[in-house]
């Protein structure tokens, strides 16, 4: 039962470079979300998705984009990569009326 | 708009002794309440949430919460603490609706450190 998957778990980016990170649930979940965790700071939404072919903002989008064209997957692209961008990033997942998300393991992101 | 709080970015009990996370939150709707556990580099497990109903909720490893609307709260506690249940803890709010989508709101989160 592999849940909510992320990859890489951890990746150095340099100013400038842009990746994307992976996020694969397996719960036949509607919704998927993307949150940042800065020390201190809790965790933020970036970007969430109700469905397949539908996104909206969260808190916190500037400097994201994200796409969702299946049910399983909501990859998390970054453009031009800042030192602000520098974050653990956490994929979650829940399902009609379950009341619960699910999160990844997370993604250590450095840019330098 | 929701917002939570959390009193104490570090609380520190002995082993055994009772454990009282704080978190009081604010939201225009009746809201969803939970609580999440982070253990160091692993994601966030789900301790127990409020929906509706019982106000008091127990969840997993013998914690418990009381939702008080009166006073805004959902304090997380424990009669007695152990080892393993160092860790940061999350509070976060949802707007409360039926449809599963759980656009939550997080506190900034309280690190427990139990004394040996």
């Amino acid at each position: 039962n592999a849940g909510v998957t992320q990859t890489p778990k951890f990746r150095i980016l340099k100013i400038g470079q842009s990746m994307t990170l992976q996020c694969t649930q397996d719960m036949n979940h509607n919704y998927m979300y993307w949150y940042r965790q800065d020390p201190g700071m809790g965790l933020k939404l970036i970007y969430y998705s109700v469905g397949a072919g539908i996104t909206d903002k969260g808190e916190v989008p500037n400097g994201y984009n994200v796409s969702r064209s299946t049910t399983e997957d909501f990859p998390l692209r970054l453009e031009l990569a800042a030192p602000s961008q520098t974050s653990v990033y956490f994929c979650a997942s829940s399902g009609r009326q379950s009341t619960e998300a699910f999160f990844g393991q997370g993604t250590r992101l450095t840019v330098v | 708009a929701q917002s939570v709080t959390q009193l104490g970015s570090h609380v520190s009990v002995s082993e055994g002794a009772l454990v009282l996370l704080r978190c009081n939150y604010s939201s225009s709707v009746p809201p969803y309440l939970f609580w999440y556990v982070q253990y160091p580099n692993q994601g966030l497990q789900l301790l127990l949430k409020y929906t509706t109903g019982a106000t008091l909720v127990k969840g997993i490893n013998g914690f418990e919460a009381e939702f008080k609307k009166s006073e805004t709260s959902f304090h997380l506690t424990k009669p007695s603490a152990h080892m393993s249940d160092a860790a940061e803890y999350f509070c976060a709010v949802s707007e409360g609706t039926n449809f599963g989508n759980e656009k939550l709101t997080f506190g900034t989160g309280t690190r427990l450190t139990i004394i040996p």
